[in-house]
């Protein structure tokens, strides 16, 4: 199994500020990283696929980056929309694995 | 539009079997690999397993080897989950997710998701 592992696990905030969130990856996956986003209550959403692709109809504030063990995903202006939690992924392996989440908060 | 519709909330007893189901629609259910994924209450998501409904082809996750089974109806465009004896540590919600290439067919992800199903083992 690939471990994934996030940091923070949380983070608190204020809209505007830039934040940043980091995955490692136990091996080397190349690209093969995602990120999603989750509301309470609600199902995942695919943010960034292959590390730096933004899926459609996702906003431009949102970015990643990094390749083989280590990634980031950066949220250039956070807005009140976007506190969340945010998973990676690997899909490297068919069986993907997800990190622990990054919970953003209000500060 | 790609939509995946899964079954309704479930109240069980420990020791119970249990079948959820996740229905495809608006794509060809076939050709793409339906995830499982568990989140138990106020935690993370973890991934359970993976099926390719075309030909039942089946990976899980080392966690949930053996204990649940995954399977697909192609026919039906369904894809399923269960359990044959539930513990009060099943209790959680279940997503499934359907994983597409991008573009270029290199790279991965879950870009459609059910809505959850809720399952609560209690006696």
């Amino acid at each position: 199994d690939i471990q994934m592992t996030q940091s923070p696990s949380s983070l608190s905030a204020s809209v505007g500020d830039r934040v940043t969130i980091t995955c490692r990856s136990s091996q080397t996956i190349s690209s093969y990283l995602n990120w999603y986003q989750q509301k309470p209550g609600k199902a995942p959403k695919i943010l960034i696929y292959a590390a730096s692709s933004l899926q459609s109809g996702v906003p431009s504030r949102f970015s990643g980056s990094g390749s083989g063990t280590d990634f980031t995903l950066t949220i250039s202006s956070l807005q009140p929309e976007d506190f969340a939690t945010y998973y990676c992924q690997q899909s490297y392996r068919t069986a993907g694995t997800f990190g622990q989440g990054t919970k953003v908060e209000i500060k | 539009e790609v939509q995946l519709v899964q079954s309704g909330a479930e109240v069980k007893k420990p020791g119970e079997s249990l079948k959820i189901s996740c229905k495809g629609s608006g794509y060809s259910f076939a050709t793409y690999w339906i995830a499982w994924v568990r989140q138990m209450p106020g935690k993370d998501l973890e991934w359970m397993g993976i099926i390719y409904p075309g030909d039942s082809d089946t990976i899980y996750s080392p966690s949930f080897q053996g204990q649940v089974t995954i399977s697909a109806d192609k026919s039906t465009n369904t894809a399923y989950l269960q359990w044959s004896s539930l513990k009060a540590s099943d209790s959680a919600v279940y997503f499934c997710a359907r994983r597409r290439p991008d573009t270029n067919g290199f790279y991965f992800y879950l870009d459609s998701w059910g809505q959850g199903t809720l399952v609560t083992v209690s006696s």
